[in-house]
């Protein structure tokens, strides 16, 4: 069974730092593209950054470019999402998807259950 | 960036089809066979329902199908059911790599 657990939301201020992680189980994760896809609660869906199954490629959307850093770690079966210079409009709940292609992660075809992101003084 | 453009809310009832539509550009939708749609229900995690403009996952129902004309791309839902009622989001591949989302459709099952 394919499991997706994020974990290291919270609360940050404005101009703060948080690392998100994704523990990935149950498929073969050195194979497929991965990426975050973010929902501000009762909004809709915005995808945020993807990465190639090496690693050698990764994607942002111009909202995040230059902030936030995606990567993964294919020893550990871990997606990680950096994000700094957090914004207000940053806050929202952070899913990690696992996408059925292996380089540029175009659909997601499994997710995780969320980690919220609060950026607040 | 701008997001595809859904319309906000669909509805219909049992046993009937209806379709949502999601119109970008020729830089997304129009110039990528990479259109997905998602269901998600309240409370829960988006669900992918259509790959690759028309191909369905294993396990989603035959009743979902996509298709792609020019910049717009559709979800048609045949023979609706209650458990249909939900929020649709389609995404495509932009550029270099990136992915946009349509800002979904509430469909009500009457």
């Amino acid at each position: 069974e394919v499991q997706l657990l994020e974990s290291g939301g919270g609360l940050a201020q404005p101009g703060g730092s948080l690392r998100l992680s994704c523990a990935a189980s149950g498929f073969s994760f050195n194979i497929y593209a991965m990426c975050w896809v973010r929902q501000v609660p009762g909004k809709g869906l915005e995808w945020v950054s993807g990465i190639s199954y090496t690693a050698g490629n990764t994607y942002y959307a111009d909202s995040v470019k230059g902030r936030f850093t995606v990567s993964r770690d294919n020893s550990k079966n871990t997606l990680y999402l950096q994000m700094d210079s957090l914004r207000a409009e940053d806050t929202a709940i952070y899913y990690c998807a696992k996408s059925p292609h292996t380089t540029i992660p175009v659909a997601s075809d499994y997710w995780g259950q969320g980690t919220l992101v609060t950026v607040s003084s | 960036q701008s997001a595809l453009t859904q319309p906000a809310s669909v509805s219909g009832s049992p046993g009937q089809s209806i379709t949502i539509s999601c119109t970008g550009t020729s830089s997304d939708v129009g110039g990528y066979n990479y259109v997905s749609w998602y269901q998600q229900h309240p409370g829960k995690v988006p669900k992918l329902m259509i790959l690759d403009v028309s191909r369905r996952p294993s396990g989603v129902s035959d009743r979902f199908s996509g298709s792609k004309s020019d910049n717009t791309a559709s979800l048609t839902i045949s023979g609706l059911q209650a458990e249909d009622e939900a929020d649709y989001y389609c995404s495509s591949y932009a550029r270099s790599g990136t992915v946009i989302f349509g800002g979904g459709t509430k469909l009500t099952v009457l």
